[in-house]
């Protein structure tokens, strides 16, 4: 159980385009979402939070402008990467909550998606 | 001060042996404690999640807890060379679905044969 499927596993694209990344809850249903990035070598860094229905909340620093969040159903999550530039090559990995409207719950992670901007 | 602290390593140890993984937190309202395994190029994978002061042993894994000293730890016994990966601990604060839950940077461990 508690599933998390990312999707695609790996993008690459020109500067200046815009990436759509896919993360769906299969076995579950998330009304909360949230959103890592990690650049090499380094920690997970929280970007925001996927509140389905509502605005996603974004951590300081993330522009909500360039990186769009849709949590329009609640095993559905998007991050819309836009405008992307190369300094954006990261690996961006998606998680959710499996025990419902449980804090104690652990998050589960999807496979994570590796974006590169040439 | 950072929110949640691990030593980096990497941290080198026999196979067959203990490896022991610290990490602290900065936020005394923290509920909710985890450790998580990554592999290069993967995302992060439960180990276990620990919530009361003590310890929690499940397989080779113990996780400790010390609320009063801000402290986590991860005991890996019997050591094998598939235990080498970035341990991740991570802290929770807060009563809703929506608490965040803050990574430390990790602490990469060497399993030596």
């Amino acid at each position: 159980g508690a599933v998390v499927s990312q999707h695609p596993s790996w993008v690459i694209c020109k500067s200046g385009t815009s990436v759509k990344i896919e993360c769906r809850s299969l076995d579950f249903q998330a009304t909360t979402m949230f959103w890592y990035r990690q650049f090499p070598k380094q920690s997970l860094m929280l970007m925001a939070t996927s509140n389905e229905g509502s605005k996603a909340t974004y951590e300081q620093g993330v522009e909500k402008d360039k990186f769009l969040i849709n949590h329009a159903s609640l095993t559905l999550s998007t991050l819309t990467v836009t405008s992307a530039h190369p300094e954006d090559s990261s690996f961006y990995i998606c998680s959710a909550r499996a025990g419902g409207s449980s804090y104690n719950s652990p998050l589960h992670f999807g496979n994570g998606t590796r974006l590169t901007v040439t | 001060q950072k929110e949640v602290e691990q030593n980096s390593g990497p941290l080198s140890v026999p196979e067959g042996a203990i490896a022991s993984l610290n990490c602290t937190y900065s936020d005394r309202g923290s509920q909710s404690f985890f450790w998580y395994r990554q592999y290069s190029g993967k995302s992060p994978e439960l180990i276990m999640s620990i919530y009361s002061n003590g310890d929690k042993e499940d397989g080779r894994f113990t996780a400790q807890l010390n609320k009063a000293s801000q402290y986590v730890s991860l005991l890996i016994r019997d050591s094998q060379p598939s235990d080498s990966a970035t341990y991740l601990c991570a802290v929770a604060t807060g009563y809703s679905s929506a608490s965040k839950i803050i990574f430390g940077s990790g602490t990469r461990l060497s399993i030596r044969p």
